[in-house]
């Protein structure tokens, strides 16, 4: 079946480090893919989506690009601040609409 | 600025008593999602809605976890006998179906405590 497999945490970078978190699926079709962010106390929220190969998500400085053909959604930032610490979720809806999957969330903590 | 909105937003309550939960989905999304968060098992889907019929509640433990949709503009989450393992943040989602690529909005969660 269709499923989502994230970079385990915790993760720990200085102000200004390069951000990479791994994400990779496995689905029939064409995916939706998606990145959300929870931030401490608060509802996971859409940080950046995609919703056909080779389309690139992009807000906040973070950028994920959908690659088919390895399968991956893979979140990257270039250089991240203090405010970026959060859990980051990658999640994929089935292009019918009636399947969804969240992966196990990454915690990013950002030290000054 | 639409929003899905939970209430309570914390609950400390006695092991065997009845809680209930409310959401307020975004007006004019037909899609409502229940999820429960705890540290151990990270985020779980307990179940979901489409146009306030039960679409999928597999995740939800059906001795004592009930989840309704008595109107379009409610969706109520209901413990009864609540357990100390019950203790968690439940959250509320809404979406305008979930085909093309439609974001999941989530409320800001239920924070329960069943000592």
């Amino acid at each position: 079946g269709d499923s989502v497999t994230q970079m385990e945490g915790p993760v720990t970078l200085s102000e200004e480090a390069f951000l990479t978190i791994n994400c990779t699926y496995t689905a029939t079709g064409y995916p939706s893919l998606f990145w959300y962010v929870q931030y401490p106390g608060e509802g996971l929220q859409l940080l950046l989506k995609a919703t056909k190969a080779d389309d690139k998500g992009s807000n906040k400085g973070f950028e994920a690009t959908y690659r088919k053909e390895t399968t991956s959604f893979h979140l990257e930032k270039g250089s991240v601040q203090v405010s970026d610490s959060a859990v980051y979720f990658c999640a994929l809806t089935a292009n019918t609409g009636n399947q969804f999957y969240f992966g196990t969330g990454t915690s990013l903590t950002v030290i000054p | 600025d639409a929003r899905v909105t939970q209430t309570p937003r914390d609950k400390v309550t006695e092991m065997g008593q009845e809680v209930t939960m409310r959401c307020q989905p975004i007006l004019g999304h037909n899609t409502v999602f229940w999820y429960r968060q705890t540290m151990m098992q990270g985020l779980e889907l307990l179940a979901y809605f489409r146009n306030r019929a039960p679409l999928d509640d597999s995740g939800m433990p059906k001795d004592r976890f009930s989840a309704e949709m008595p109107d379009a503009t409610l969706a109520t989450l209901k413990i009864q006998p609540s357990e100390p393992r019950d203790s968690a943040v439940y959250f509320c989602a809404s979406a305008l179906g979930l085909a093309g690529g439609n974001e999941q909005f989530f409320g800001p969660g239920t924070r329960l405590t069943v000592l």
